[in-house]
């Protein structure tokens, strides 16, 4: 079956960089795309980007300039890499399938992020 | 960028009762419009994608509709299970947003 499963850092020290790992199984990301979506504490989610099967990638644009997801297909897993992290930045950070039609139909479980020093 | 407004924050119902959510987008999204349930410490789980198609394995008393602008989610006889933050999320165009959310407490 598909799943999704994010790893990383707890903590981060603002202005430095978050590096996320999700890793996916059940799914090819030759055929499939990934997204990596936010939620802050008490607050909605906040698309972040995707990387398709082709690889080609597209961000919010919010958080462009500070945004890289790419992907290794042969190790089934796909980067987030966000620079120049603030205290707003704190989430929880999830990755999810995405559809063609851009649906997320499986998710990850999360991984918490807390930027502070 | 699309944004959606998402209508009421908060509803507090009876077990049994039928509930609707709203969920307005800033434009035209051509039924490009998905509805998902997070629970605290879960993650979000697809109801219902193009307004209106159940997701596998949902509860047949989750339905949606709209067009346009205007779409809602509806819960007909309400269950306990049911207590979620439920969110709508436009997949028409990038960046792919969603709404502030719809807390859903039982009376």
């Amino acid at each position: 079956q598909v799943q999704l499963k994010e790893s990383g850092p707890g903590l981060v020290q603002p202005s430095q960089t978050l590096s996320l790992t999700c890793t996916v199984s059940g799914l090819s990301l030759t055929t499939n795309a990934v997204s990596w979506i936010r939620q802050p504490p008490g607050k909605g989610l906040e698309w972040m980007g995707i990387i398709w099967s082709n690889g080609h990638t597209d961000y919010n644009s919010t958080i462009k300039s500070r945004l890289s997801i790419s992907r290794d297909t042969s190790k089934s897993q796909v980067f987030l890499k966000m620079n120049r992290l603030q205290t707003e930045d704190t989430a929880i950070y999830f990755c999810a399938r995405v559809t063609m039609a851009a649906i997320f139909d499986y998710w990850g479980q999360g991984v918490m992020v807390t930027v502070s020093s | 960028d699309i944004q959606m407004t998402q209508s009421p924050a908060s509803l507090s119902a009876s077990l049994g009762e039928t509930v609707t959510i709203e969920c307005l987008a800033s434009e035209d999204i051509y039924s490009d419009l998905a509805w998902y349930q997070k629970k605290p410490g879960k993650s979000p789980q697809l109801l219902i994608y193009y307004t209106s198609s159940l997701n596998d394995g949902v509860p047949s008393r989750f339905s949606g509709s709209g067009s346009g602008t205007q779409y809602s989610l509806k819960i007909s006889s309400l269950q306990s299970e049911d207590v979620s933050i439920y969110f709508c999320q436009q997949n028409y165009d990038s960046p792919y947003t969603f709404g502030a959310g719809t807390k859903l407490e039982l009376k």
